[in-house]
């Protein structure tokens, strides 16, 4: 079955630092990516997307670049925050099914 | 903003006992889903809702669950008769079409004893 994983379980950074978060997805059909954060008893907040035709994307102190060759997604997160610390998950969609598959997370802490 | 909301935000039941979780998607929205997150892990999909049908579902939405669209706003989940294993965040989304973003509500955390 399809899977999205994520390369590291924990992330600590210092406060005004970059922080990058990586994502493997297994699904070479995947043509639209979504980035959440989940704040402590909070429901998943979207950060940004991307779809299949295009490998970056920015936002607000955030860039999400995709590398559909080895199946990489990655979110940078620029001047990182202590509003920052949450749990960020990459979500994976087919364009032909409905749901939207999640990887475990990445814990990010921001030490001030 | 519009946003997804749900109800209760926790609900402790007892084991065998039914459970309704109640959603009001975003209101021009036309895709409709229940996600669960058991403590600590991963976000899990249980079921889609399009056109007053269900498009797609997990194999952890069996038989004790159900979902319905009794009205024009709300969407809901049924749990029939709750195990502990139940026990999890249950979020409801809700995205306006197929290619968009989906957005999700705060959760109804389930505790069931």
């Amino acid at each position: 079955g399809e899977s999205v994983g994520l390369h590291l379980p924990t992330l600590s950074v210092q406060e005004g630092d970059n922080s990058i978060i990586n994502c493997a997805y297994s699904n070479s059909a995947s043509d639209y990516f979504i980035w959440y954060k989940q704040e402590s008893g909070k429901g998943p907040q979207f950060i940004i997307d991307i779809r299949s035709n295009m490998d970056k994307r920015q936002g607000q102190r955030v860039t999400v670049l995709l590398n559909k060759t080895v199946k990489h997604l990655s979110l940078q997160i620029a001047a990182t925050q202590p509003g920052d610390s949450a749990v960020y998950f990459c979500a994976e969609n087919k364009g032909t099914g409905n749901q939207f598959y999640f990887g475990t997370g990445t814990s990010l802490t921001v030490i001030p | 903003e519009p946003e997804v909301t749900q109800t209760p935000s926790h609900q402790v039941t007892q084991m065998g006992q039914e459970v309704i979780l109640r959603c009001v998607p975003i209101s021009n929205h036309l895709y409709f889903y229940w996600y669960r997150q058991i403590l600590g892990q991963k976000v899990e999909f249980l079921v889609s809702f399009y056109n007053n049908e269900i498009s797609e579902k997990s194999e952890i939405f069996d038989d004790q669950f159900s979902v319905e669209r009794p009205d024009g706003s709300n969407f809901t989940l049924k749990i029939r008769s709750t195990k502990l294993e139940d026990s999890a965040m249950y979020f409801c989304a809700s995205r306006l079409t197929a290619g968009n973003t989906i957005y999700f509500g705060e959760g109804s955390w389930l505790t069931v004893v």
